[in-house]
């Protein structure tokens, strides 16, 4: 139980481009879904937290307009890289929770490695 | 400002023997934490957690140590395997159930 899946797993896009990376939860549900991105031999940085239903609560320091959030149900939240450059190139990660179960565990999808041309 | 860290960014051990791998954290309110497995261009994998009601906590090979007094969480892996060998991460829940990650710790398991 408590599988979380990516998609893509790696994508390649030209700068400027739109980018959208899907987060499923397969077996249970997850009212709470999470966004990192974590560049190379760094530690994960929350990005923002995904509720379904509602807007997005962003960190300080990430830009809102460019890292679209949507969480249209309970097993799936996008994120949308808007006009990507170089520098957004990194490994994205999701992670949810079962929320009726036991709210305080996230479980992580295998990420999604980014390369902006 | 509050921040989980640990103390080696890398530890390098004999397959077969015991692998501790430490952090230390400062929010003394902080009540969760988890210890993540992460390899090489995957995303983290639960491994064990601990509350901060209890003191040890034991799973398959696997058992995580809480001392509260010091702030110090540890990670003990029993016949480290090589497929033990990845980054290992610990972290703290903060309010709202998000969690602040530590800057983890490369194990790497020496045939």
């Amino acid at each position: 139980g408590a599988v979380v899946s990516q998609h893509p797993s790696r994508v390649i896009c030209k700068s400027g481009t739109s980018v959208k990376i899907e987060c499923r939860s397969l077996d249970f549900q997850a009212t709470t879904m999470f966004w990192y991105r974590q560049f190379p031999k760094q530690s994960l940085m929350l990005m923002a937290t995904s509720n379904e239903g509602s807007k997005a609560t962003y960190e300080q320091g990430v830009e809102k307009d460019k890292f679209l959030i949507n969480h249209a149900s309970l097993t799936l939240s996008t994120l949308t890289v808007t006009s990507a450059h170089p520098e957004d190139s990194s490994f994205y990660i999701c992670s949810a929770t079962q929320t009726a179960v036991k709210p305080e565990t996230q479980y992580f999808g295998p990420g999604t490695r980014l390369l902006v041309l | 400002g509050e921040s989980v860290g640990l103390h080696l960014p890398t530890l390098s051990v004999q397959e077969g023997d015991n692998s501790i791998i430490n952090c230390a954290y400062s929010n003394s309110a902080s009540d969760y934490f988890i210890w993540y497995k992460q390899e090489s261009g995957k995303g983290p994998q639960f491994i064990i957690d601990i509350r901060s009601n209890m003191d040890k906590r034991q799973g398959q090979r696997v058992t995580v140590l809480l001392n509260k007094t010091v702030k110090h969480l540890s990670l003990q892996i029993a016949a480290t395997q090589p497929g033990d060998s990845a980054v290992y991460f610990c972290a703290e829940k903060n309010a709202g159930n998000m969690l602040t990650f530590g800057g983890g710790t490369r194990l790497m398991v020496k045939p």
